[in-house]
């Protein structure tokens, strides 16, 4: 049964740039959430997508954004990027609002910034 | 943005030895888990509890829901080196819309010396 699949793994960008990462859920899962995790500020929830619709968003700039495809899979963009940015970016995914053992993380991409 | 405070930040023990942390907020949760996270990988769920004052094993590691519903705390027994690693405790909690959002505490690193 294949994971949660987020890309690119690595990703190097400079001050001002955009970035879109991309999260494929597990086969079925129809909820997707996105974290930020950075050594000081440890996992902070980003949004969560169900049904291609936002059902719930953390305390982030405009600047980062979100949207979910028919087919489950998520992307999340950050547009002018700062150094701040530079983290490891988590999805999970689950059925929606069914058990915890569902919710499962992806490997991330890691985002620097310089 | 809202963070459990989770305790020790680090601690370094003997293999066999047992361990022990635990995970503090001002806030109830509905539900308690806990996770484990290896180097370059994203957070695995390690155990769920559903109830205050549940108690709930699985393999060397038991867990508990805080009979106030605002805290838990994690025990690890006989620890072995593939334990390294760490472990973050999060709280789930729900709104009258029927959605969710959980917080995640700040980790604690486990590291085992052989």
């Amino acid at each position: 049964k294949a994971g949660v699949t987020q890309t690119p793994r690595y990703l190097i960008k400079t001050r001002g740039q955009q970035v879109t990462l991309s999260c494929s859920p597990i086969s079925g899962h129809r909820s997707v959430s996105w974290y930020q995790q950075t050594p000081g500020q440890g996992l902070q929830f980003l949004f969560e997508y169900f049904s291609e619709t936002q059902r719930n968003k953390g305390n982030f700039p405009g600047r980062f954004s979100g949207r979910q495809f028919s087919n489950s899979r998520s992307e999340m963009n950050v547009s002018t990027l700062e150094l701040g940015d530079s983290a490891l970016y988590l999805c999970a995914s689950s059925w929606g609002q069914g058990r915890i053992e569902g919710y499962t993380f992806g490997s991330g991409t890691r985002l620097t910034v310089v | 943005g809202q963070q459990l405070n989770q305790s020790p930040q680090s601690m370094f023990i003997q293999e066999g030895e047992d361990v022990s942390m635990n995970c503090t907020s001002s806030s109830i949760f509905n539900t308690w888990l806990w996770y484990k996270q290896d180097p370059g990988e994203g957070p695995v769920l390690l155990i769920a509890l559903y109830k205050a004052g549940e108690l709930t094993s699985n393999g060397r590691l038991t867990a508990q829901f805080g009979i106030t519903r605002k805290d838990s705390f994690l025990n690890i027994s006989a620890s072995i080196p593939s334990d390294v690693g760490i472990y973050f405790c999060a709280g789930r909690t729900s709104s009258t819309s029927g959605t969710y959002k959980y917080i995640f505490g700040t980790g604690t690193r486990l590291k085992v010396l052989a």
